[in-house]
């Protein structure tokens, strides 16, 4: 069974930096393509990065030289190292995998993590 | 970027109906076109991916079709737990754009 668990959410000032972690179990982080997705509060999805089994990488621009996506495969666990916070990218995080079929879709999430960018 | 653009954003159904959701592509994207379903402090879940193709495991009652720009989501007979909030989100090219969401509410 898959199971993606995110974790590193809290409250951080604008301007700040934090770590959000995606731990997997039943699938090979560098096997696949792995992406991060999120949610402001009462809002809809709004997809963030996507990081590749073979390593490139693709970034949203509200979110492009802030934002990092990478993956430790020790640990078996993906990372968005998040900098320059605002208050716009206080939201709930999801990890996911991206499908590798012909047609990309998000196969498996975690349960999320909440982010909020507040002074 | 590729806009999403769910119609109704908004639904009242009886457990039993038959409700189409409708998805509409700023551009043609062939059929790279997937509906999600969230239920409230849950992750969105996959139901249909390539427009029309049923991920496994998800109920017959769900079917997606469409290609270009237009799409639907169907739902034959509504059950209880079908009443969620639903997304399409096109990946044919980055960034993978989600519409703004169809809540699915009980009449």
């Amino acid at each position: 069974e898959v199971q993606l668990v995110e974790s590193g959410g809290g409250l951080i000032q604008p301007g700040g930096s934090l770590r959000l972690s995606c731990a997997a179990s039943g699938l090979i982080v560098n096997s696949n393509h792995m992406t991060w997705v999120r949610q402001a509060p009462g809002k809809g999805l709004e997809w963030v990065s996507v990081l590749y089994s073979g390593g490139s990488t693709y970034y949203a621009d509200s979110v492009k030289g802030r934002f990092t996506i990478s993956r430790d495969n020790s640990k078996n666990t993906l990372y968005l190292q998040m900098n320059s916070l605002r208050v716009e990218d206080t939201a709930v995080y999801y990890c996911a995998r991206a499908s590798s079929s012909g047609w990309p879709n998000f196969d498996y999430w975690g349960q999320g993590t909440l982010v909020t960018v507040s002074s | 970027d590729i806009q999403m653009t769910q119609s109704p954003s908004s639904l009242s159904a009886s457990v039993g109906d038959r409700v189409t959701i409708t998805c509409r592509a700023g551009q043609s994207i062939s059929t790279y076109l997937n509906w999600y379903q969230q239920k409230p402090g849950k992750a969105p879940k996959l139901l249909i991916y390539a427009a029309s193709s049923l991920q496994s495991g998800v109920p017959s009652r769900f079917s997606g079709s469409g290609s270009g720009t237009d799409f639907t989501l169907s739902i034959s007979s509504l059950q209880p737990e079908d009443f969620a909030t639903y997304y399409c989100q096109q990946s044919y090219s980055f960034p993978y754009t989600f519409g703004q969401g169809t809540k699915l509410e009980i009449k």
